[in-house]
């Protein structure tokens, strides 16, 4: 199994500040063949689903906003927020598609204001 | 856009079998551009994948969960199910059912589209 290991475990930003998060997995995710990283990530705000934020490690999903980047290869990654808004507080997740079964997802960051 | 929604009892007695339903709307669970799969998460925890099946009845289950997983489709009602058996208190869970972008020849990709989730219990 390939292992999510995201840090740090929780993080307090001020508003309008970068928040930066790092997802590192145990094996590389990506694929030679076709030069991409297999690797998502989701933002879960209290009492909702995740969302789909990125895919392909830097392919934002349609509809989100431009502050959020994601960017690394081969076994290290890091999300972004380049000016946290308060509607930013969340749980935010890795996952990997590389190898499968399992899909694997990272532990979780939690996002708070400072 | 694709819609969502997980069914199924709330409580669960050890020993017994979950059951969830997921009903999807604004498409068809006969796409071959989705897996549709199911992840958990128990509370305060963090996310675990389960399974997904394609409309063609092709699966992948977590090896942890394998030999209590149980998937099907009913393209008839635009639905997907799932069964765990033998269930105890470690399979209380918020469990979401989700889309599973798919490309032929290639596993699944990433989970595009979630239902908002349903808690289950697992109590006597």
């Amino acid at each position: 199994d390939i292992v999510m290991t995201q840090s740090p475990d929780s993080l307090a930003v001020s508003l309008g500040e970068r928040a930066t998060i790092k997802c590192k997995s145990s094996q590389s995710v990506l694929y030679s063949s076709d030069n991409k990283n297999y690797l998502a990530w989701y933002q879960q705000k209290p009492g909702q689903p995740p969302n789909l934020l990125i895919y392909w490690a830097s392919t934002r999903k349609s509809g989100v906003p431009d502050r959020f980047s994601g960017s690394g290869s081969g076994t290290d990654f890091t999300l972004t927020i380049s000016s946290l808004q308060a509607e930013d507080v969340a749980v935010y997740y890795c996952q990997q598609y590389y190898s499968a079964p399992p899909y694997t997802f990272g532990q979780g960051t939690k996002l708070e204001i400072k | 856009q694709l819609q969502l929604q997980e069914s199924g009892p709330g409580l669960v007695k050890p020993s017994e079998t979950l059951s969830l339903t997921c009903s999807v709307s604004g498409g068809s669970v006969s796409s071959s551009s989705y897996y549709w799969g199911w992840i958990r998460q128990p509370p305060g925890k963090g996310l675990e994948w389960i399974g997904s099946i394609y409309y063609s009845g092709s699966t992948y289950y977590n090896p942890s969960l394998k030999s209590r997983v149980t998937m099907s489709v009913d393209t008839s009602k635009n639905q997907f199910s799932l069964k765990l058996s033998s269930v105890t208190a470690a399979d209380t869970a918020v469990y979401y059912c989700a889309t599973q972008s798919y490309v032929q020849y290639q596993l699944p990709y990433y989970f595009d589209y979630w239902g908002q989730g349903t808690l289950v219990t697992v109590s006597s």
